[in-house]
């Protein structure tokens, strides 16, 4: 079993919709989460992070982190065309800066 | 944040040839690290860098295979020796600025043929 999984997709929704994007992971060890967004052609582009369980809010995006379970969410409403890239979650232990990757999640807004 | 550049973007290399790829930083950062994004696969750590002293490669890698530089504190280099069509990916470099935030790098695409 992957350290963190997550689904590749890819997934397509109008703009304006509601996106819920997950990772699901193994290692109870992980603390610290984030989401990177990747343009094509790009290098990864650090969105938020958060530690332990909880939510976090930034504009359109939340990020949810339920320990319990060993999943993580990751939503944007309103999603917009120039939200189309691929979405990837990492996390990390405590006391490590080692990130641990999912595979990444293309989402496409169609306008 | 920080701002990160890597030269080459991109390359195209024959096989048992060797590529030296660039990593320079906008600021003095600690902890500078390199990662492989192939294709469907995750985002993999090569190894982490750190300056005035030996890098730290990760399961899988060695450093015959892929000497990493970091003669100072903007600035580190990753080669890919004797390289094979295996090596194609795209290589990544990444900063830490602070506690868990890694920025990266555009990345260097490269194909070995």
């Amino acid at each position: 079993q992957k350290e963190v999984e997550q689904d590749p997709g890819p997934l397509s929704v109008p703009e304006g919709a509601i996106v819920s994007l997950n990772c699901t992971y193994s290692n109870s060890a992980f603390q610290y989460f984030m989401w990177y967004r990747q343009y094509s052609r790009k290098g990864p582009e650090l969105l938020m992070y958060t530690y332990s369980s909880g939510n976090k809010e930034d504009g359109r995006f939340t990020a949810q982190v339920d320990k319990s379970s060993k999943y993580i969410s990751l939503f944007i409403r309103d999603s917009q065309p120039s939200d189309s890239a691929t979405y990837l979650c990492a996390m990390a232990q405590g006391g490590s800066e080692k990130l641990v990757f999912g595979k990444g999640m293309k989402l496409t807004v169609n306008p | 944040s920080a701002v990160i550049s890597q030269k080459p973007s991109r390359d195209i290399c024959q096989r048992g040839t060797s590529l030296t790829i660039q990593c320079q930083v906008d600021s003095q950062v600690t902890m500078m690290f390199w990662y492989r994004q192939q294709p469907g696969q995750s985002l993999t750590l090569i190894a982490t860098a750190n300056q005035g002293s030996e890098a730290t490669y990760e399961s899988g890698f060695v450093i015959d295979k892929f000497p990493i530089s970091r003669p100072n504190l903007t600035f580190s280099t990753l080669t890919v020796s004797n390289m094979s069509p295996e090596d194609s990916s795209i290589y990544l470099c990444s900063v830490l600025t602070g506690p868990y935030e890694q920025y990266f790098g555009p990345g260097t695409r490269l194909t070995v043929t």
